[in-house]
């Protein structure tokens, strides 16, 4: 099993549809990073959290230690939305990123 | 936000020469720098993690003589990839973070695309 792990891998939404990503981690960790990735390649962080709950614009990000989960929600998709997204925790033992296999996300006009 | 560059964005090299990849941090001082190597459709790999005016930790694996690591100043840091081959053809992401703690965020370059043919 992996220590990062992500549902659902690939999500498929309509133009304006509320998104949700989520991720479960089985270490004990520092922080936990939401990334997204375009096409090409360029990975751009988009929070790093370690409790609670932040928003930027249309994004928003909750985190809940206890159960070890956090949610990335996308309101108002968009197709430049289209990305995969990746969350990545920072292992307390270990100090490094431990990286999820990303969710996949396409959205349709 | 914090910027990361990385140079080149492409390129391509025949087999046995050496390809050097540049990471600078634009607007903050870079105490840790991260290499990575992502394969297609798979997650990040680390290969090493360097300080500043250290020697790179490299992880398992990673040969440390092929993949070469300076990060001589707080806004630069080099990988060589040494006699390149084949196999070395793959996606590499330099990151970067103001602080060595994990408190500190990590901002990511926007990779480069090796191809050795």
């Amino acid at each position: 099993k992996n220590e990062v792990e992500q549902s659902p891998q690939n999500l498929t939404a309509q133009e304006g549809e509320f998104i949700t990503i989520n991720c479960s981690y089985s270490v004990g960790i520092s922080a936990l990073h939401w990334l997204q990735q375009h096409p090409g390649g360029g990975i751009v962080s988009l929070f790093m959290l370690s409790s609670g709950k932040k928003k930027h614009g249309r994004l928003i990000a909750t985190i809940n230690i206890q159960e070890k989960h956090s949610s990335l929600h996308i309101t108002a998709s968009h197709p430049r939305d289209s990305a995969v997204y990746i969350c990545a925790v920072r292992s307390w033992d270990t100090d490094k990123l431990i990286f999820g296999t990303g969710t996949r996300l396409q959205v349709f006009p | 936000g914090a910027v990361v560059s990385q140079h080149p964005s492409r390129v391509i090299c025949k087999s046995g020469t050496s390809v050097k990849i540049e990471c600078r941090s634009l607007d903050f001082q870079a105490t840790t720098m991260f290499w990575y190597r992502q394969f297609p459709k798979k997650s990040l790999m680390l290969m090493a993690t360097s300080n500043e005016g250290s020697k790179a930790t490299y992880e398992q694996g990673v040969e440390k003589d092929k993949f070469l690591i300076n990060h001589a100043s707080l806004t630069l840091s080099t990988l060589t990839v040494t006699s390149a081959h084949p196999e070395d053809s793959s996606f590499y992401i330099c990151s970067a973070r103001e602080g060595t703690s994990g408190d500190y965020e990590q901002y990511f370059g926007p990779g480069t695309r090796l191809t050795v043919t």
